[in-house]
């Protein structure tokens, strides 16, 4: 199985900050990870796809890199609304596995 | 608009059974595999099952595999999770999800909670 090691588990921001969260895979998984953000009580939502790909209507200040085995999701300028905990997905073979998460905490 | 519905969910005790129902809208269901995602109640999300387009072929995570079915109805929109030998270790929110490059669409959820 292909384990997915995010990290940091959680961060401390401020608004206009620069946040980069990152995923790494235990083998090659070429360009097949998601990124997602889920707020309190409600479904996650795809930010990023193929590893660097915006899904529609996600803000451009979100973006994503890497291929193979490391990752990363980028907040340009963190903004009220981004304080969420963010996951990565690895779907390039089963069983899926996602990141642990990370949580985006105000400071 | 695209859109899954889950239902199904509830209160079951341990080695009960329970079936979740997806109700999809605003694509080609038949078009896509699907997938079912549980999150444990404040945890992180865990994968459980998929079906590809034709309901022939499936994939069950190890903790599921041989208690859970898969399954789908094409001419009614609608995917199904049939749970069987329930344990206190299922109770979760279950997300039915869409297989788009990875997961693109995710129902609302249904809360499974297993317990005496």
């Amino acid at each position: 199985d292909i384990q997915m090691t995010q990290s940091p588990s959680s961060l401390s921001a401020s608004v206009g900050d620069r946040v980069t969260i990152t995923c790494r895979a235990s083998q090659g998984i070429r360009n097949d990870l998601g990124w997602y953000q889920q707020k309190p009580g409600k479904a996650p939502k795809r930010l990023i796809y193929v590893a660097s790909s915006l899904q529609s209507g996600v803000p451009s200040r979100f973006s994503g890199s890497g291929s193979g085995t490391e990752f990363t999701l980028t907040i340009s300028s963190l903004q009220p609304e981004d304080f969420a905990t963010y996951y990565c997905l690895q779907h390039n073979s089963y069983p899926l596995m996602f990141g642990q998460g990370t949580k985006v905490e105000i400071k | 608009e695209v859109q899954l519905v889950e239902s199904g969910g509830g209160l079951v005790q341990p080695g009960g059974s329970l079936r979740l129902s997806c109700a999809a809208s605003g694509f080609t269901f038949s078009n896509h595999g699907m997938h079912w995602v549980r999150q444990d109640p404040g945890k992180g999300l865990v994968w459980v099952s998929h079906i590809e387009t034709n309901g022939h072929n499936t994939d069950y995570a190890d903790s599921v595999k041989g208690r859970f079915t898969i399954s789908r109805d094409n001419a009614k929109n609608t995917l199904y999770l049939q749970m069987n030998s329930l344990r206190a270790e299922d109770t979760a929110v279950y997300y039915c999800v869409r297989v788009y490059y990875g997961i693109d669409i995710w129902g609302q959820g249904t809360m499974v909670t297993v317990s005496s």
